[in-house]
Protein backbone atom coordinates (compact mmCIF):
# COMPACT_ATOMS: atom_id res chain seq x y z
CA UNK A 1 0.00 0.00 0.00
CA UNK A 2 1.67 3.34 -1.07
CA UNK A 3 2.30 5.42 1.90
CA UNK A 4 1.94 9.09 2.98
CA UNK A 5 3.93 11.16 4.62
CA UNK A 6 3.26 14.70 6.67
CA UNK A 7 4.22 17.09 8.92
CA UNK A 8 3.72 16.20 12.20
CA UNK A 9 1.79 19.14 13.29
CA UNK A 10 1.31 22.78 11.76
CA UNK A 11 0.38 26.38 12.77
CA UNK A 12 -1.32 28.58 11.32
CA UNK A 13 -3.07 32.59 12.38
CA UNK A 14 -6.64 32.69 11.77
CA UNK A 15 -8.56 34.09 8.78
CA UNK A 16 -4.53 33.34 6.85
CA UNK A 17 -4.15 30.78 4.03
CA UNK A 18 -3.09 27.17 5.30
CA UNK A 19 -0.97 25.02 2.74
CA UNK A 20 -1.06 21.47 4.35
CA UNK A 21 1.74 19.37 2.63
CA UNK A 22 1.67 15.50 1.78
CA UNK A 23 3.76 13.48 -0.20
CA UNK A 24 2.82 9.91 -1.38
CA UNK A 25 6.39 9.07 -3.81
CA UNK A 26 4.87 5.60 -4.50
CA UNK A 27 1.68 6.50 -5.92
CA UNK A 28 0.16 4.31 -8.56
CA UNK A 29 -1.53 5.56 -11.83
CA UNK A 30 -4.77 4.29 -10.44
CA UNK A 31 -4.69 5.72 -6.62
CA UNK A 32 -6.39 8.77 -5.92
CA UNK A 33 -5.24 11.38 -3.29
CA UNK A 34 -7.90 12.10 -0.50
CA UNK A 35 -7.75 14.16 2.66
CA UNK A 36 -9.47 14.15 5.68
CA UNK A 37 -9.71 15.80 9.17
CA UNK A 38 -10.39 14.45 12.21
CA UNK A 39 -11.83 16.67 15.43
CA UNK A 40 -11.13 14.97 19.20
CA UNK A 41 -13.13 11.65 20.01
CA UNK A 42 -15.23 12.59 16.04
CA UNK A 43 -15.04 10.32 12.81
CA UNK A 44 -12.90 11.77 10.11
CA UNK A 45 -14.82 13.83 8.29
CA UNK A 46 -14.56 14.32 4.24
CA UNK A 47 -12.31 17.17 3.06
CA UNK A 48 -11.83 16.46 -0.74
CA UNK A 49 -10.35 14.07 -3.14
CA UNK A 50 -7.96 14.43 -6.61
CA UNK A 51 -6.60 12.51 -9.24
CA UNK A 52 -4.54 14.34 -10.91
CA UNK A 53 -6.26 18.13 -11.49
CA UNK A 54 -6.33 20.53 -9.08
CA UNK A 55 -9.59 20.39 -7.60
CA UNK A 56 -11.52 22.91 -5.09
CA UNK A 57 -14.37 22.58 -3.41
CA UNK A 58 -16.28 25.16 -0.51
CA UNK A 59 -14.23 23.02 2.29
CA UNK A 60 -11.05 23.85 0.62
CA UNK A 61 -8.38 22.95 -2.91
CA UNK A 62 -6.07 20.21 -3.63
CA UNK A 63 -3.26 21.16 -5.57
CA UNK A 64 -1.46 17.92 -7.08
CA UNK A 65 2.48 17.98 -8.01
CA UNK A 66 2.25 17.05 -11.73
CA UNK A 67 4.23 13.55 -11.32
CA UNK A 68 1.86 13.03 -8.58
CA UNK A 69 4.27 12.59 -5.83
CA UNK A 70 2.86 15.16 -3.54
CA UNK A 71 0.14 17.31 -2.90
CA UNK A 72 -1.19 20.20 -1.11
CA UNK A 73 -4.50 21.13 0.60
CA UNK A 74 -5.38 24.35 0.71
CA UNK A 75 -7.59 26.42 2.96
CA UNK A 76 -8.10 29.47 2.03
CA UNK A 77 -8.96 31.16 5.38
CA UNK A 78 -8.32 29.10 8.05
CA UNK A 79 -11.30 29.76 10.99
CA UNK A 80 -10.79 27.87 15.06
CA UNK A 81 -12.95 25.45 13.59
CA UNK A 82 -10.48 24.29 11.26
CA UNK A 83 -8.13 22.64 14.32
CA UNK A 84 -7.97 18.87 13.51
CA UNK A 85 -5.89 16.76 12.68
CA UNK A 86 -5.66 16.54 8.88
CA UNK A 87 -4.93 13.12 7.11
CA UNK A 88 -3.82 12.81 3.55
CA UNK A 89 -4.97 8.59 2.42
CA UNK A 90 -4.18 6.90 -1.18
CA UNK A 91 -7.23 4.63 -2.17
CA UNK A 92 -6.79 2.68 -5.56
CA UNK A 93 -10.04 3.00 -8.03
CA UNK A 94 -12.18 0.19 -6.64
CA UNK A 95 -10.24 -0.91 -3.62
CA UNK A 96 -12.07 1.89 -1.34
CA UNK A 97 -9.43 0.85 1.34
CA UNK A 98 -8.31 3.69 3.94
CA UNK A 99 -4.39 3.50 5.68
CA UNK A 100 -4.41 6.02 7.73
CA UNK A 101 -1.25 7.78 7.93
CA UNK A 102 -0.48 9.84 11.44
CA UNK A 103 -1.63 13.09 10.12
CA UNK A 104 -0.80 16.73 10.49
CA UNK A 105 -2.32 18.27 13.77
CA UNK A 106 -3.15 22.07 12.61
CA UNK A 107 -3.35 24.81 15.07
CA UNK A 108 -5.00 27.67 14.90
CA UNK A 109 -4.35 30.97 16.64
CA UNK A 110 -6.79 33.41 17.38
CA UNK B 1 -26.37 13.85 2.98
CA UNK B 2 -25.38 10.15 3.69
CA UNK B 3 -24.94 9.40 7.03
CA UNK B 4 -23.18 6.67 9.13
CA UNK B 5 -24.26 5.97 12.76
CA UNK B 6 -23.36 4.51 15.15
CA UNK B 7 -24.50 2.75 18.63
CA UNK B 8 -23.87 2.94 21.31
CA UNK B 9 -21.39 6.32 21.59
CA UNK B 10 -20.07 5.08 24.89
CA UNK B 11 -19.99 2.06 26.46
CA UNK B 12 -18.53 0.54 29.62
CA UNK B 13 -17.93 -3.30 30.38
CA UNK B 14 -16.10 -5.65 32.61
CA UNK B 15 -13.00 -7.54 32.16
CA UNK B 16 -13.97 -10.97 30.25
CA UNK B 17 -17.39 -9.68 28.94
CA UNK B 18 -18.36 -8.85 25.29
CA UNK B 19 -19.60 -6.27 24.19
CA UNK B 20 -21.51 -5.28 20.36
CA UNK B 21 -21.01 -2.12 18.31
CA UNK B 22 -23.40 -1.58 15.85
CA UNK B 23 -23.14 0.55 12.86
CA UNK B 24 -26.03 1.91 10.30
CA UNK B 25 -25.99 3.47 6.71
CA UNK B 26 -28.74 5.82 7.45
CA UNK B 27 -29.97 6.67 4.11
CA UNK B 28 -28.19 4.72 1.66
CA UNK B 29 -26.73 0.58 0.88
CA UNK B 30 -23.49 -0.19 2.15
CA UNK B 31 -22.52 -3.49 0.64
CA UNK B 32 -18.42 -2.85 2.36
CA UNK B 33 -18.10 -1.48 5.66
CA UNK B 34 -15.02 -0.81 7.73
CA UNK B 35 -14.18 -0.96 10.75
CA UNK B 36 -10.80 0.88 12.51
CA UNK B 37 -9.56 1.09 15.92
CA UNK B 38 -7.98 4.31 17.35
CA UNK B 39 -5.83 4.70 20.34
CA UNK B 40 -5.52 8.16 22.20
CA UNK B 41 -3.28 10.13 20.07
CA UNK B 42 -2.50 7.81 17.54
CA UNK B 43 -3.82 7.66 14.05
CA UNK B 44 -6.99 5.14 13.04
CA UNK B 45 -5.85 1.71 12.20
CA UNK B 46 -8.09 -0.45 9.43
CA UNK B 47 -8.94 -3.57 11.58
CA UNK B 48 -11.14 -5.49 9.10
CA UNK B 49 -13.68 -4.81 5.87
CA UNK B 50 -17.13 -6.23 6.57
CA UNK B 51 -18.99 -7.77 3.73
CA UNK B 52 -22.51 -7.95 3.30
CA UNK B 53 -23.63 -11.73 2.69
CA UNK B 54 -20.11 -13.05 3.38
CA UNK B 55 -17.19 -13.54 5.89
CA UNK B 56 -15.44 -10.61 6.38
CA UNK B 57 -11.37 -10.06 5.99
CA UNK B 58 -9.17 -9.28 8.72
CA UNK B 59 -6.32 -7.21 8.32
CA UNK B 60 -3.08 -8.36 9.38
CA UNK B 61 -2.41 -8.62 12.72
CA UNK B 62 -6.11 -8.81 14.06
CA UNK B 63 -8.02 -11.66 15.75
CA UNK B 64 -10.70 -12.78 14.11
CA UNK B 65 -11.94 -14.63 16.91
CA UNK B 66 -11.83 -12.10 19.15
CA UNK B 67 -13.04 -8.94 16.86
CA UNK B 68 -16.52 -10.74 15.46
CA UNK B 69 -17.93 -9.05 12.37
CA UNK B 70 -21.79 -9.64 10.88
CA UNK B 71 -22.96 -7.91 8.02
CA UNK B 72 -26.47 -8.86 8.30
CA UNK B 73 -27.80 -6.17 5.89
CA UNK B 74 -27.22 -3.93 3.75
CA UNK B 75 -27.30 -0.90 6.08
CA UNK B 76 -26.10 -3.16 9.46
CA UNK B 77 -22.76 -4.24 9.99
CA UNK B 78 -21.91 -5.20 13.72
CA UNK B 79 -18.63 -5.83 15.67
CA UNK B 80 -18.44 -7.85 18.67
CA UNK B 81 -15.21 -7.71 21.06
CA UNK B 82 -15.38 -10.84 22.93
CA UNK B 83 -13.74 -11.55 26.13
CA UNK B 84 -13.07 -7.98 26.57
CA UNK B 85 -9.62 -6.56 28.51
CA UNK B 86 -8.58 -3.61 29.25
CA UNK B 87 -6.07 -3.63 26.36
CA UNK B 88 -9.29 -3.24 24.39
CA UNK B 89 -10.27 -0.24 25.26
CA UNK B 90 -9.99 2.28 22.42
CA UNK B 91 -12.14 4.17 20.03
CA UNK B 92 -13.47 2.39 16.98
CA UNK B 93 -15.13 3.66 13.60
CA UNK B 94 -16.87 2.61 11.35
CA UNK B 95 -16.48 3.60 7.55
CA UNK B 96 -18.88 3.14 4.25
CA UNK B 97 -17.90 3.80 1.03
CA UNK B 98 -19.88 6.57 -0.92
CA UNK B 99 -20.35 4.42 -4.17
CA UNK B 100 -19.21 0.73 -4.42
CA UNK B 101 -15.88 0.90 -6.23
CA UNK B 102 -15.23 3.96 -7.56
CA UNK B 103 -12.35 6.82 -5.77
CA UNK B 104 -13.06 4.88 -2.78
CA UNK B 105 -14.61 8.92 -0.55
CA UNK B 106 -15.91 7.22 2.61
CA UNK B 107 -18.67 8.42 4.87
CA UNK B 108 -17.31 7.53 8.69
CA UNK B 109 -19.37 6.97 11.57
CA UNK B 110 -18.45 9.21 15.40
CA UNK B 111 -17.07 6.49 16.75
CA UNK B 112 -17.24 4.38 19.82
CA UNK B 113 -15.74 4.77 23.19
CA UNK B 114 -14.99 1.51 24.51
CA UNK B 115 -13.45 1.48 28.06
CA UNK B 116 -12.99 -2.21 29.36
CA UNK B 117 -12.75 -1.91 33.59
Amino acid sequence: DAKTTQPNSMESNEEEPVHLPCNHSTISGTDYIHWYRQLPSQGPEYVIHGLTSNVNNRMASLAIAEDRKSSTLILHRATLRDAAVYYCILSRYNFNKFYFGSGTKLNVKP
Amino acid sequence: GAVVSQHPSWVICKSGTSVKIECRSLDFQATTMFWYRQFPKQSLMLMATSNEGSKATYEQGVEKDKFLINHASLTLSTLTVTSAHPEDSSFYICSAPVLAGGPGEQYFGPGTRLTVT
